[in-house]
């Protein structure tokens, strides 16, 4: 099956850019997903299809995706910005998504 | 509003069954695929199953197969997950989702989740 890896943490000061990977055999031939999520809350989609944000979602969230590791990049960040992030991509093989092992976001 | 809402969950004995609902609103329930997606205590997210807008398809993981079944009624806008043989490791929160499916694919809105305990 087809394997997610995420860093498992994550530090950065108020102000900064906060760089997540998620890294995947040949993950650049698919489309990647993000979800924010904040203790005891559901996940929030972030980023869908690489690089697009849906309405609600700040510009300091982008997202690039190339070769072996797909990004996220949260620019200029706040304190509010401190949750765990999980990459997602949809395996055409087996017929299921598959969920990134997730990033602790700490803002310092 | 958009808006999923399940409920059902509880506290099971290993090899007990439960049944969880999700009530939808504010969208076209039947045009949707919907997703079951569960999180362990302190662990990641999993997705456990999904089923096609009429019914005609349904996937699950491989750690659910034959033990947990996903359905829906679209008279009713609700999509439901009937889990036989539950076991500790199913003890989770329980999330249902709308899968978007327009090309790429992922979940775009999300319940708050209901919390299952298998345990003695």
């Amino acid at each position: 099956s087809y394997v997610l890896t995420q860093p498992p943490s994550v530090s950065v000061a108020p102000g900064q850019t906060a760089r997540i990977t998620c890294g995947g055999n040949n993950i650049g031939g698919k489309s990647v997903h993000w979800y924010q999520q904040k203790p005891g809350r559901a996940p929030v989609l972030v980023v869908y299809d690489d690089s697009d944000r849906p309405s609600g979602i700040p510009e300091r969230f982008s997202g690039s995706n190339s070769g072996n590791t797909a990004t996220l990049t949260i620019s200029r960040v706040e304190a509010g910005d401190e949750a765990d992030y999980y990459c997602q991509v949809w395996d055409s093989s087996s017929d299921h998504y598959v969920f990134g092992t997730g990033t602790k976001v700490t803002v310092l | 509003e958009v808006q999923l809402v399940e409920s059902g969950g509880g506290l099971v004995q290993p090899g007990g069954s439960l049944r969880l609902s999700c009530a939808a609103s504010g969208f076209t329930f039947s045009g949707s695929w919907m997703s079951w997606v569960r999180q362990a205590p302190g662990k990641g997210l999993e997705w456990v199953a999904n089923i096609k807008q009429d019914g005609s398809e349904k996937y699950y993981v491989d750690s659910v197969k034959g033990r947990f079944t996903i359905s829906r009624d679209n008279a009713k806008n609700s999509l439901y997950l009937q889990m036989n043989s539950l076991r500790a490791e199913d003890t989770a929160v329980y999330y249902c989702a709308r899968d978007i499916r327009s090309g790429p694919y992922y979940m775009d809105v999300w319940g708050k989740g209901t919390t299952v305990t298998v345990s003695s």
